[in-house]
């Protein structure tokens, strides 16, 4: 199983955009990455998922370059109310699954 | 649509105690994990499921037992509780196999206390 590096904690003001990188330097040719995105007292929330290059969807962007060993999170324009912990996660599907989650990046959004 | 209901949403429990932690899903997922949650750090896989008859050991299954004899239902077992094993514990499932698209489904967590 790849491990991520992910920044312990990160801080940002209203408005701003958000990167957040992770590291994965031993991914394998089946992994894809996934990110999550919990708040206090609630189970993680399924954000975005890649395989390589670019992928956007209704609440961020994925970029991932073509050695595939990081990807960056990006989430424009940041509220108050993205401020929670940001997980990274490889996975290969073709092993049944097995979903470890590593330490998480907290988010902190400043007015 | 229910999705992950887990029950009981909080629980106390004394020193060497057992209880079974219930977790079903209605979106008719294959796979299914246990997860906990010690404050202010990550989640940490305990077991999981790819489907009715099939478990196996996460990262820190030790004084935990599961079943999985239904699609539904993946119930995590404590046979004798320690204060060790307080923590918020969120049971989750997905499609897996062909239908994968990566979402991990959560239920609300079941918040355990032991004493």
């Amino acid at each position: 199983l790849a491990k991520t590096t992910q920044p312990i904690s990160m801080d940002s003001y209203e408005g701003q955009e958000v990167n957040i990188t992770c590291s994965h330097n031993n991914i394998a040719t089946n992994d894809y990455i996934t990110w999550y995105q919990q708040f206090p007292s609630q189970g993680p929330r399924f954000i975005i998922q890649g395989y390589k290059t670019k992928v956007t969807n209704e609440v961020a962007s994925l970029f991932i370059p073509a050695d595939r060993k990081s990807s960056t999170l990006s989430l424009p324009r940041v509220s108050l109310s993205d401020t929670a912990v940001y997980y990274c996660l490889v996975v290969d599907y073709n092993q049944g699954g097995k979903l470890i989650f590593g330490q998480g990046t907290e988010l902190s959004v400043k007015p | 649509n229910a999705g992950v209901t887990q029950t009981p949403k909080f629980r106390i429990l004394k020193i060497g105690q057992s209880m079974t932690l219930q977790c079903t899903q209605d979106m008719n997922h294959n796979y299914m994990y246990w997860y906990r949650q010690d404050p202010g750090m990550g989640l940490k896989l305990i077991y999981y499921s790819v489907g009715a008859g099939i478990t196996d050991k996460g990262e820190v299954p030790n004084g935990y037992n599961v079943s999985r004899s239904t699609t539904e239902d993946f119930p995590l077992r404590l046979e004798l509780a320690a204060p060790s094993q307080t923590s918020v514990y969120f049971c989750a499932s997905s499609y897996g196999g062909t239908k994968n698209t990566g979402e991990l489904f959560f239920g609300e967590g079941s918040r355990l206390t032991v004493l």
